[in-house]
């Protein structure tokens, strides 16, 4: 997965705890994003960076936040978790120069109970 | 942002060309066609993207019309392990500068290679 950990791969919480996802990468590069996907939603966007301590919001960033204070990493916080939130959260990853690939991890299942 | 139009779901025998198409008749002059591929339970998996002229690497070709409003992917022998939703996706630009390349994901479609 292109030097991408996402931790955890599996979790299980309850509504209203506060839960941070990680993504880290090996790779420097510059630009890093955080998906959910949803039956029937497919993969969308909620916030990306596009540096250290340079963030922005998706298209679906309501309740959810990031932090990055390195290149390496970049979290994803769900300050209080709902079972709306339950889903499968993919990090990504991009060089972005001309070609701007992104390369995705393996993916977070989280459950929200 | 320019939309895709993809089919829902294919079916291609193993061993044959899978030709995957895609509409994207809004396109931008400096919009790239991406395709990305996403295997049951993994993240997407970038294949090949390109502007205007055809592409060619170890996964897939690529070929765009003159007029760019569709493209088509093929995979050349499809196994069974190229059993996958593919996307078709035009990059979007955000804020000063496209560079930040976030793309936008549709529904994709469900390829299924069959013994």
């Amino acid at each position: 997965d292109a030097g991408i950990t996402q931790s955890p791969r599996h979790k299980v919480t309850e509504t209203g705890t506060p839960v941070t996802l990680r993504c880290h990468q090996t790779e420097n590069h510059r630009y890093m994003y955080w998906y959910r996907q949803d039956p029937g939603h497919g993969l969308r966007l909620i916030h990306y960076s596009y540096g250290v301590k340079d963030t922005d919001k998706g298209e679906v960033s309501d309740g959810y936040s990031v932090s990055r204070s390195k290149t390496e990493d970049f979290l994803l916080t769900l300050e209080s978790a709902t079972s709306s939130q339950t889903s499968v959260y993919f990090c990504a990853i991009s060089d972005g120069v001309a070609k701007n690939i992104q390369y995705f991890g393996a993916g977070t299942r989280l459950s929200v109970l | 942002d320019a939309k895709t139009t993809q089919p829902t779901s294919m079916d291609c025998a193993e061993g044959r060309a899978a030709n995957l198409p895609c509409n994207h008749s809004t396109i931008s002059g400096n919009e790239y066609v991406y395709w990305y591929r996403q295997i049951h339970s993994q993240g997407p998996q970038y294949i090949i993207h390109g502007l205007k002229n055809n592409e060619t690497n170890e996964m897939a070709s690529l070929i765009i019309t003159e007029d760019r409003k569709s493209s088509t992917l093929i995979l050349p022998h499809a196994t069974l392990r190229d059993t996958a939703v593919y996307y078709c996706i035009v990059r979007v630009k955000g804020g000063t500068t496209d560079s930040w390349g976030k793309l936008q994901f549709g529904a994709g479609t469900q390829v299924v290679v069959t013994p």
